[in-house]
């Protein structure tokens, strides 16, 4: 079954330890990308990956980083978490990323309190 | 910088309605996106509109775009109870692998 699969669902962790949020998916895509959703603001990109070792940032990658060192995986990492990164976070990834032409599959999200 | 804006933000429709979710963005994008998702779940893609004049359709719902206007329409026919989520619109900057979304927009479709 294609799927993008997150880990953990559910998070909570306090300020300043290290944590990392996989995402996994098994079609072969090319373009994954994470998002932060918080009420009222919608879905915002994170960082976004064309293909194995090409990363970019989105639209708040600030606190951020993620690694691209295999096609299926694409991990975010918070080295230093704060309260305001409190959020549910989507990992997405779509084929055909010069292009972006195809819908994209996305996680079921994880869910992160930093306290 | 892309900005898209969707409206309205929350829609209450009795079934049987029609309606219209426009979508709005600011500079020129190659690509236009609608999602949908349930209250505590993922996101689900409805349609991918590739160039002016697109229109794409599935069941009741109906997705067009104007690139001209910068303004794509998610049109809802005769709503049922089922359609009740929340739409995204999302955008891709022209030249970019960016991807920005509206708000969402919270349809809740009464009997």
């Amino acid at each position: 079954e294609a799927q993008v699969t997150q880990n953990p669902r559910y998070l909570i962790t306090v300020t300043g330890k290290k944590l990392t949020v996989t995402c996994s998916q098994n079609m072969n895509h090319e373009y994954m990308s994470w998002y932060r959703q918080d009420p009222g603001l919608g879905l915002r990109q994170i960082y976004y990956s064309m293909n194995v070792e090409v990363t970019d940032k989105g639209d708040v990658p600030e606190g951020y980083k993620v690694s691209r060192k295999e096609k299926r995986n694409f991990p975010l990492i918070l080295e230093s978490p704060s309260p305001n990164q409190t959020s549910l976070y989507f990992c997405a990834s779509s084929s055909t990323g010069a292009a972006l032409n195809t819908e994209a599959f996305f996680g079921q999200g994880t869910r992160l309190t930093v306290v | 910088e892309l900005k898209v804006e969707q409206n309205p933000l929350f829609l209450s429709m009795q079934e049987g309605k029609n309606y219209t979710i426009y979508c709005n963005y600011s500079t020129t994008s190659d690509r236009l996106y609608w999602y949908r998702q349930d209250p505590g779940k993922s996101l689900e893609s409805l349609f991918v509109l590739l160039s002016n004049g697109a229109v794409k359709q599935e069941g009741r719902l109906m997705a067009s775009l104007d690139t001209k206007a910068r303004l794509s329409t998610l049109h809802i026919t005769a709503a049922v109870h089922d359609l009740s989520a929340t739409y995204f619109c999302a955008a891709l900057g022209a030249g970019s692998y960016q991807l920005t979304f509206g708000k969402g927009t919270k349809l809740s479709v009464i009997p």
